[in-house]
């Protein structure tokens, strides 16, 4: 079965750019969660979507970030514009059923800003 | 609100030794409990998970007792293999919050 899929696996640009991450989650899955993980801060959670609505947002750094989940299978985490501090390591993850339910996550972005 | 605390690594260990990482939290109400593993370069997979008190969670030789009378959910095994190394996580989740509450990461290494 195919895990979550996320892309791209690695990413470098410079500062001021757009950066467009994806993930498609696992099918039949009904929740969605974007973390970023650095040395410094460990694993954080950004935001949450249940059946496609964003539940909570409170992690999403600042209003540099944005993310979208159009349908079921696919939802992006936008950063526009970025800055040297959005380095980091961003996963996707998801989740069926309920809240007691493992989360499977994707292998990742590797996230580089210049 | 809800918190895990982990045993602080890094730990590295001789291929067959016994290994715990401790980890105990704060939540409200009763949360699941959950050990995940991150290999170099990958994602986090679960590795292990209980949902009630007394409750074991069981997976490649790893175990974890949920003991609410301590608020703790030790990971252990018995003979560590090189194949372990990888950092792990602590994480629970509670009726309230209805995501996963992570701790800090407790990175292992297995020499041969």
């Amino acid at each position: 079965d195919a895990g979550v899929i996320q892309s791209p696996r690695h990413e470098v640009t410079e500062m001021g750019q757009e950066v467009t991450l994806r993930c498609k989650p696992i099918s039949g899955h009904n929740s969605l969660f974007w973390y970023r993980q650095t040395m410094m801060r460990g694993l954080e959670l950004l935001i949450y979507f249940n059946n496609n609505v964003p539940i909570d947002d409170s992690g999403m750094p600042e209003d540099r970030f944005s993310a979208k989940m159009p349908n079921a299978s696919f939802s992006t985490l936008k950063i526009q514009p970025s800055e040297p501090r959005d380095s980091a390591v961003y996963f996707c993850a998801s989740r069926a059923g309920t809240d007691n339910q493992p989360q499977h996550f994707g292998d990742g972005t590797r996230l580089s800003i210049l | 609100g809800d918190s895990v605390t982990q045993m602080e690594g890094p730990v590295t260990l001789s291929e067959e030794a016994f290994l715990t990482i401790n980890c105990t939290y704060t939540a409200t109400g009763y949360p699941s409990l959950f050990w995940y593993v991150q290999y170099p370069g990958e994602g986090l997979q679960l590795l292990l998970k209980a949902t009630k008190a007394d409750d074991k969670g069981s997976n490649k030789g790893f175990e974890a007792t949920y003991r609410k009378e301590t608020t703790s959910f030790h990971l252990e095994k018995g003979s560590v293999q090189v194949s372990d190394s990888a950092v792990y996580f602590c994480a629970l989740v509670s009726g309230s919050a209805r995501q996963l509450t992570f701790g800090s990461g407790t990175q292992l290494t297995v020499l041969p």
